[in-house]
């Protein structure tokens, strides 16, 4: 049974371009859940999306987007980065109704560094 | 709202000691709580969970937290420490209702000693 994958592993960008990042949710879950995770700091909770649609969202600018796809996969795609985008970026999945307290599975994320 | 605070960025201890790592949390509903993980570059990984019922809660790898809803605490333990402990370890919390997200705490890095 496969876990939650993540691509890419690690990214280089610069300042000011656009990232896009992948997720594909351990087999039978239909919900996804990134997380941004500062060096030395907690993951901090990006948005979630289930059906297709982001179902709720944290303190995040509009520079971060998401999709979700029939497949349940899902892409972050970050634009205009800047410096402090630099972070290790987690994905979680999830089963709506598969448990009241929605446990999330995490990824391995991916290393995001804006140079 | 919700809040996690996990005392202490860095704890060591000697192997085969005690382990403890503290967590207080603050939430307006009935919180879920969440010990997880992560060693280096890697993703997080669940150690144990509280829901509903038995406040001690028992995980993998010999840790245990007890939730105190009187102290708003759920500190992780475990008897005694061994080196493949060494890691960073997570708090999180979760509303029982009207949320999805985890709220996490900014980490402990346990540093085992031989």
């Amino acid at each position: 049974d496969a876990g939650v994958t993540q691509s890419p592993t690690h990214l280089i960008k610069t300042r000011g371009q656009q990232v896009t990042l992948r997720c594909s949710p351990k087999s039978g879950h239909d919900t996804v859940s990134w997380y941004q995770q500062a060096l030395g700091q907690g993951p901090q909770f990006i948005f979630q999306y289930y059906e297709e649609e982001e179902r709720q969202r944290g303190n995040f600018p509009d520079r971060f987007s998401g999709h979700q796809f029939p497949n349940y996969s899902s892409e972050l795609n970050v634009n205009a980065l800047l410096l402090g985008d630099s972070a290790l970026y987690l994905c979680a999945s999830s089963l709506i109704g598969g448990t009241q307290y929605n446990e999330q599975f995490f990824g391995p994320g991916t290393r995001l560094t804006v140079l | 709202a919700q809040s996690v605070t996990q005392l202490g960025s860095h704890v060591s201890v000697s192997e085969g000691a005690l382990v403890l790592l503290r967590c207080n949390y603050s939430s307006s509903v009935p919180p879920y709580l969440f010990w997880y993980v992560q060693y280096p570059n890697q993703g997080l990984q669940l150690l144990l969970k509280y829901t509903t019922g038995a406040t001690l809660v028992k995980g993998i790898n010999g840790f245990e937290a007890e939730f105190k809803k009187s102290e708003t605490s759920f500190h992780l333990t475990k008897p005694s420490a061994h080196m493949s402990d060494a890691a960073e370890y997570f708090c999180a919390v979760s509303a029982t209702a009207g949320t999805y997200k985890y709220i996490f705490g900014t980490g402990t890095r346990l540093k085992v000693l031989a």
